[in-house]
């Protein structure tokens, strides 16, 4: 059954860098990947989204290799506020396959 | 501003009952998806639709069903409500044809199922 793995959880404290790795084995050939970040009682909010190689904007990277079978957010100098849950998204076959989430805490 | 709404919030039903949960955009995107989302699952899609009168079947869409009449409302029903169905349900919209531009979640509906 094709699906799309994430740690369950991380901790880290501020100030360092986190990386979030999804393991997505069956990915579709022209499907991109998505990550997003949800806080409590609300809905998942879009961080950043590539295809491969490297991306980068003002709050996150993602790095995809060549595979593509794998992909990595990575979220520099984080915060307490950055404390929340990431989800990857990304085309298995015919549907949107999200993983089952990160929950991160970032501690003082 | 734009912006996508679910209505109710909040709901408590009997087993056996029929319910409708809303999802409303005003961005005119013509995807829209709905999710539920439970401990220990994440977010597993229920339905989706590429424009008016399109609708599919997501991962779990057994016990629910979707009507897209317009471009701004895609209804979820449960036709007949189980206690399995208690979760928190999402909607999202989305623009363009590819199928994966930016999903914009509205804010969750929580339902319990007695």
């Amino acid at each position: 059954l094709a699906k799309t793995t994430q740690p369950i959880s991380m901790d880290s404290y501020e100030g360092q860098e986190v990386n979030i790795t999804c393991s997505h084995n069956n990915i579709a050939t022209n499907d991109y990947i998505t990550w997003y970040q949800q806080f409590p009682s609300q809905g998942p909010r879009f961080i950043i989204q590539g295809y491969k190689t490297k991306v980068t904007n003002e709050v996150a990277s993602l790095f995809i290799p060549a595979d593509r079978k794998s992909s990595t957010l990575s979220l520099p100098r984080v915060s307490l506020s950055d404390t929340a849950v990431y989800y990857c998204l990304v085309g298995l076959g015919n549907m949107l396959t999200f993983g089952g989430g990160t929950r991160l805490m970032v501690k003082p | 501003d734009a912006e996508i709404t679910q209505s109710p919030r909040h709901k408590i039903t009997e087993t056996g009952r029929q319910v409708t949960l809303a999802c409303h955009q005003t961005w005119n995107h013509n995807n829209m998806f709905w999710y539920r989302q439970d401990l220990g699952h994440g977010l597993r899609l229920i339905h989706y639709s590429y424009g008016v009168h399109d609708t599919n079947k997501g991962e779990v869409s057994d016990g629910y069903s979707v009507s897209r009449s317009n471009t701004e409302d895609l209804p979820l029903t449960l036709e007949s409500a189980a206690s399995s169905q208690t979760s928190v349900y999402f909607c999202a919209s989305s623009a363009g044809d590819r199928r994966q531009e930016t999903q914009y979640f509205g804010p969750g509906t929580r339902l319990l199922v007695l």
